[in-house]
């Protein structure tokens, strides 16, 4: 079964340009979270979607925006890229929400420099 | 709002022994408590989880204990190997309609040789 995969790996951009993030979930599931991970710190929730609509998103501004397309993959976008946005992006999927007990399978994250 | 500690941020034990992280939650609707370990360049992997009907769950030298009472939870790990040096994350989900989906703040496990 292939897991969560993020593309691309890395990534280089300059202040003010905009940045999309890709994200494949596993086979059969529904939900996808986005959350973001600045250097030595923890796992700072972005947006969850689910059946292709978002769910909810977290404490970020509108610059940060995504969807989910109807095979379940999704993109994160990111407008107006500041130097505080360097970070490891992380896409996480799951079965439909409300399953119990359904965890949350992570991919290996892109990560994002801004410079 | 909800929330979860974890404790200690960062823990160094010598190889062989034993490694203990611990969680407390806020929210009492909270029903599955997963554990993940992110290794260097990777993103956070699942090692172990517990729903909460269960007191207490092990696989191998892993395992995670629950006191809904209490409300907190822990990972402990036996017999460590250098292979577990990690940051290790807890999690309090709530499965419903509005799932909530709370994270730790993570610990960073290093075992001395």
């Amino acid at each position: 079964e292939a897991g969560v995969t993020q593309s691309p790996t890395h990534l280089i951009k300059t202040r003010g340009q905009q940045v999309t993030l890709r994200c494949s979930p596993i086979s059969g599931h529904t939900s996808v979270y986005w959350y973001q991970q600045a250097l030595g710190l923890g796992l700072q929730f972005l947006l969850w979607y689910d059946e292709g609509e978002e769910r909810n998103r977290g404490n970020f501004p509108p610059r940060f925006s995504g969807r989910q397309f109807p095979n379940y993959s999704s993109e994160l976008n990111v407008n107006a890229l500041e130097l505080e946005d360097s970070a490891l992006y992380l896409c996480a999927s799951s079965l439909a929400t409300g399953s119990r007990g359904s965890p949350l399978h992570f991919g290996n994250g892109t990560r994002l420099t801004v410079t | 709002g909800e929330n979860v500690e974890q404790h200690p941020s960062t823990l160094s034990v010598q190889e062989g022994d034993s490694a203990v992280i611990k969680c407390t939650y806020s929210d009492s609707a909270s029903n599955y408590f997963p554990w993940y370990k992110q290794e260097l360049g990777k993103g956070p992997q699942l090692i172990i989880d517990i729903r909460s009907n269960v007191g207490e769950k092990k696989d191998q030298r892993i395992a995670v204990t629950l006191n809904k009472t209490a409300k907190h939870f822990s990972l402990h790990i036996t017999e460590t190997q250098p292979e577990d040096s990690a940051v290790y994350f807890c999690a309090a989900i709530t499965y419903s309609s509005a799932s909530k989906i709370i994270f730790g703040s993570g610990t960073r496990l290093s075992i001395r040789p």
